[in-house]
C-alpha cells in the first residue's frame, strides 16, 4: 500500500540551528501538508502546498519556516533558526484530490531543540 | 472564533460495549468532516469521511453521524475491543484545502 515517508524519524539540534525535514508524499497525490504536534497537544496545521506553491498557511508558519518541492518526489520543511518551542512531532501529509479529502500522514519526524 | 471541541477526558469502556465520541464545532460551515485514529507517537490514520448532505456513514464496526444544525458529529465503535484503544480525532474542512483537527478523545477499552 502506498505511504508517505518521512526522514529523519528523530532529530536533535541546538537552538539557532537550521533544520530540514524531508517527506516523500504518495506519488499521484497533488496536495501536500505539514502539521505539527507538540507533546500532549493537538495536531496543528502549518502549511498546505499545491501546484508548486503555498496555498494556505497558519499563524505558526512564520518567516522562520519555508517549504519546497525541489524535485518530483520530495517535499521539505525548513526551519531556519530553531527555537526551544519548535520541539514537536512534525507530520507530513498528502492527498489525491479535494473530492476524497482523505489525508495520508507519514509517521512523523520528532524534533528536539536543546 | 472557530473551535472544534472534543472531550479531553479519556473515555473508559468495557470490551464489547459501544463507544460514543463527540465532536462539536462553532463558527464553521464544513463541507465535510473526518475522523482519524492516532496511536501514541504515530501519525493520524484516516477512518471515515462524512459530507454535509449525509446524515450517517458506516464502515464495519464504525458509524459516524453529522448534524449540521446541532454542529455536532458522533463517532460510534460497536463491539469495542482492546485494540480500539487510541486517540480519536475529529477534523473539519472549511473553505480551501485546510483540514483542522480537534484535540482528540482518548479511548481505553478494557478486557
Amino acid at each position: 500500500e502506498p505511504e508517505v515517508t518521512q526522514t529523519p524519524s528523530h532529530q536533535v539540534t541546538q537552538m539557532g540551528q537550521e533544520v530540514i525535514l524531508r517527506c516523500v508524499p504518495i506519488s499521484n497525490h497533488l496536495y501536500f501538508y505539514w502539521y505539527r504536534q507538540i507533546l500532549g497537544q493537538k495536531v496543528e496545521f502549518l502549511v498546505s502546498f499545491y501546484n508548486n506553491e503555498i496555498s494556505e498557511k497558519s499563524e505558526i508558519f512564520d518567516d522562520q519556516f519555508s517549504v519546497e518541492r525541489p524535485d518530483g518526489s520530495n517535499f521539505t520543511l525548513k526551519i531556519r533558526s530553531t527555537k526551544l518551542e519548535d520541539s514537536a512531532m512534525y507530520f507530513c501529509a498528502s492527498f489525491e484530490d479535494s473530492y476524497t479529502g482523505e489525508l495520508f500522514f507519514g509517521e512523523g519526524s520528532r524534533l528536539t531543540v536543546l | 472564533s472557530q473551535k472544534i471541541e472534543q472531550n479531553s477526558e479519556a473515555l473508559n469502556i468495557q470490551e464489547g460495549k459501544t463507544a460514543t465520541l463527540t465532536c462539536n464545532y462553532t463558527n464553521y460551515s464544513p463541507a465535510y468532516l473526518q475522523w482519524y485514529r492516532q496511536d501514541p507517537g504515530r501519525g493520524p490514520v484516516f477512518l471515515l469521511l462524512i459530507r454535509e448532505n449525509e446524515k450517517e456513514k458506516r464502515k464495519e464496526r464504525l458509524k459516524v453521524t453529522f448534524d449540521t444544525t446541532l454542529k455536532q458529529s458522533l463517532f460510534h465503535i460497536t463491539a469495542s475491543q482492546p485494540a480500539d484503544s487510541a486517540t480519536y480525532l475529529c477534523a473539519l474542512h472549511n473553505a480551501g484545502n485546510m483540514l483542522t483537527f480537534g484535540g482528540g478523545t482518548r479511548l481505553m477499552v478494557k478486557p
